[in-house]
């Protein structure tokens, strides 16, 4: 069955250094893949999308990566801030028409601390 | 910037009884969805909907499940008779078209919890 896996339930980065995010997946080819930012109470909010001809997307101090022979996609925020901490969650497509359903992982819960 | 909004943002209700959560989705998406999240787990889909009718549904949306769009502005999602594992956080989403490749835009939730 289709699996997605975060790199861990936790993770404490130094404010000012790089946090680095990873989503693993198997039983999937997906055409894209997303990462949304979610805080305690809220919905996700979207933050990037990397299509699978795409290797890597920026924005502002964000970073996505998509490695399709590995089933990797990895998560960078550079100059990380306080303000950064939140559940960071990868979301993967179905395969199939127009309103595809996401599939999430579970999440990483990153704390940057001052 | 244009969100999507969700009431009520907390329901209780006692197992058994029919729940109508309502949505707001983004105006000019086309696309809509509900997830739900157990506390502690993951987003996990239910269903999706485009041009008045179900697109896509999980092993979750069984037969207690309905999803209508009543008017050109909501979005609601029905649980027939409830059961205690049906609490949960309940999150809806619109995409603008083609759907696919597009960012999901999520409102902030109902709270459920079923007595």
């Amino acid at each position: 069955s289709q699996k997605i896996e975060q790199n861990s339930e936790a993770l404490n980065i130094q404010e000012g250094k790089t946090a680095t995010l990873t989503c693993n997946y198997t039983n999937y080819s997906p055409a894209y893949l997303q990462w949304y930012r979610q805080d305690p109470g809220r919905g996700p909010v979207f933050l990037l999308l990397i299509r699978e001809n795409e290797k890597e997307k920026r924005k502002e101090r964000l970073k996505v990566t998509f490695d399709t022979t590995l089933k990797q996609s990895l998560f960078h925020i550079t100059a990380s801030q306080p303000a950064d901490s939140a559940t960071y969650l990868c979301a993967l497509d179905k395969t199939g028409g127009g309103a595809d359903g996401l599939t999430f992982g579970k999440g990483t819960h990153l704390i940057i601390q001052p | 910037e244009p969100e999507v909004t969700q009431t009520p943002s907390h329901q209780v209700t006692q197992m058994g009884q029919e729940v109508i959560l309502r949505c707001v989705p983004i105006s000019n998406h086309l696309y809509f969805y509900w997830y739900r999240q157990i506390l502690g787990q993951k987003v996990e889909f239910l269903v999706s909907f485009y041009n008045n009718e179900i697109s896509e549904k999980s092993e979750i949306f069984d037969d207690q499940f309905s999803v209508e769009r009543p008017d050109g502005s909501n979005f609601t999602l029905k649980i027939r008779s409830t059961k205690l594992e049906d609490s949960a956080m309940y999150f809806c989403a619109s995409s603008s078209p083609p759907g696919r490749n597009q960012p999901q835009h999520f409102g902030d939730g109902t709270r459920l919890s079923i007595l």
